[in-house]
């Protein structure tokens, strides 16, 4: 079964630059989730995307911003990197259908080290 | 305040034993849902069963059983006849009500299953 692909699988970057993350749902779900998990901590809530808006925002800082385009596939973008920025990034994603059980489907995740 | 407590972190098990992992949940919502993810050392996040708030029966995947326990507010994950495979870290999650749909995680337990 297809699952939720993120791209880059690793990614190093040094402070003050930019990174870009990218998230490939799983066909036909129509809500995209973002999530970051600092080291040892759990996954904290960023953004999420329903049929190409956004639904819900968490603990997002102003220089990450994200969005979902046309193909459901959905973007971070993060700026201004600072050390405190590494950590690991989930992408998930579910649908919302009738009936569905809002199961959320977790990409293998992005590992961002800021150097 | 903290959504989902997980007071237990870190547990040994013996292969082929059972294990249960406490989760308590606390929300004022009658809509919602309970989640165990299982993240190995290799970082993905494996959704594992599900039990939603209206659901009468307790869930069942395989191994994996759910103690749902509505009136205390648990949800303890039973992992039966364990596995050298099941050593991992497991995250509870909850999902509130029926238009909020992100995950709140606990802080995780880690399992470590002895041969």
């Amino acid at each position: 079964a297809a699952g939720v692909i993120q791209s880059p699988r690793h990614l190093i970057k040094e402070k003050r630059e930019t990174a870009t993350l990218k998230c490939y749902p799983i066909p036909r779900h129509d809500t995209v989730y973002w999530y970051q998990q600092g080291p040892g901590q759990d996954p904290q809530f960023l953004i999420s995307f329903y049929e190409k808006m956004q639904s819900d925002k968490g603990s997002i800082p102003d220089r990450f911003s994200a969005q979902q385009f046309s193909d459901y596939h959905s973007e971070l973008n993060m700026s201004s990197l600072e050390l405190g920025d590494s950590a690991l990034y989930f992408c998930a994603s579910s649908t919302r259908g009738q009936g569905a059980a809002y199961e959320q489907y977790f990409g293998p995740g992005t590992r961002l080290t800021v150097t | 305040a903290q959504k989902i407590t997980q007071t237990q972190p870190g547990m040994f098990v013996q292969e082929k034993e059972a294990v249960t992992l406490d989760c308590t949940y606390d929300t004022s919502d009658p809509s919602y849902g309970l989640f165990w993810y299982k993240q190995p050392s290799s970082g993905e996040m494996i959704f594992l069963i599900y039990q939603g708030s209206y659901d009468q029966q307790n869930a069942t995947e395989g191994r994996y059983s759910l103690n749902f326990q509505k009136a205390r507010k648990s949800a303890n994950l039973v992992i039966s006849a364990s596995q050298l495979g099941d050593s991992a870290m497991y995250f509870c999650a909850m999902r509130e009500g029926r238009s909020d749909y992100k995950l709140s995680f606990g802080a995780g337990t880690t399992v470590t299953v002895r041969a």
